[in-house]
């Protein structure tokens, strides 16, 4: 079964740091991009981060770039966001979802999502 | 406010037909990118409901469809159903952000 479970959520004061983490299972993992999307709860879906099969092609929504840092290990079928400066309104549930690999130049999907880790940034 | 627009609530008796709207502009949708919906039940992750502007994954029931025209695309909700009720997110490309965008979402709701 394709799967993706992230972890590593938790609550932190304005200013702090967190790494979200996501654990895939059931795919070939290095074959796909790979994106962070995150969701106030209650709120709409906002992206947020996305990084390519190799890790050398980033790129991040404009209210976390220079704060977050996307990155993966292949040998581990693993996905990481590195967050500093948290701020207030980074409060979230963090998905970490897979990029179809449908290719197209008229942008693909996101076919698989994980079940979310929820981000708490406050005083 | 989010980059793609969407009705904030949709609704219908069981069995009849409701649609949702999702407009972009000329760096999205009328961009010839292409549109995907979402939906999203209380609680739970987003799951993949059409891709392509018109496509089902497999598992999804022919009474979701989805159509394009210009710089909007709609999903159709044929024979409405009391386990219909979610939020319903549209998404695409921006290629002026150079980001991946989201509608506002949509809250069917079943009477």
């Amino acid at each position: 079964e394709v799967e993706l479970v992230e972890s590593g959520g938790g609550s932190v004061q304005p200013g702090g740091s967190l790494t979200l983490s996501c654990q895939a299972s059931g795919f070939t993992f290095r074959d796909f991009w790979l994106h962070w999307v995150r969701q106030v709860p209650g709120k709409g879906l906002m992206w947020v981060a996305r990084i390519n099969v190799g890790g050398n092609s980033r790129s991040y929504s404009e209210s976390v770039k220079g704060r977050f840092t996307i990155s993966r290990d292949n040998t581990k079928s693993m996905l990481f966001l590195q967050m500093n400066d948290l701020r207030v309104d980074d409060t979230a549930i963090y998905y970490c979802v897979r990029f179809s690999s449908r290719i197209t130049l008229s942008g693909a999907e996101f076919d698989v999502w994980g079940p979310g880790t929820l981000v708490t940034v406050s005083p | 406010q989010s980059v793609l627009t969407q009705p904030p609530s949709v609704s219908g008796a069981p069995g009849e037909r409701v649609t949702i709207s999702c407009t972009g502009n000329n760096s999205n949708i009328g961009a010839r990118y292409d549109v995907h919906w979402y939906r999203q039940f209380p609680g739970t992750a987003p799951r993949l409901l059409i891709y392509a502007n018109v496509n089902r994954p497999s598992g999804v029931p022919d009474r979701f469809s989805g159509s394009k025209s210009g710089i909007s695309v709609s999903l159709v909700i044929t024979g409405l159903q009391t386990d219909d009720e979610a939020d319903y997110y549209c998404q695409s490309y921006d290629n002026n952000l150079r980001a991946w965008v989201f509608g506002g979402g949509t809250k069917v709701t079943v009477l």
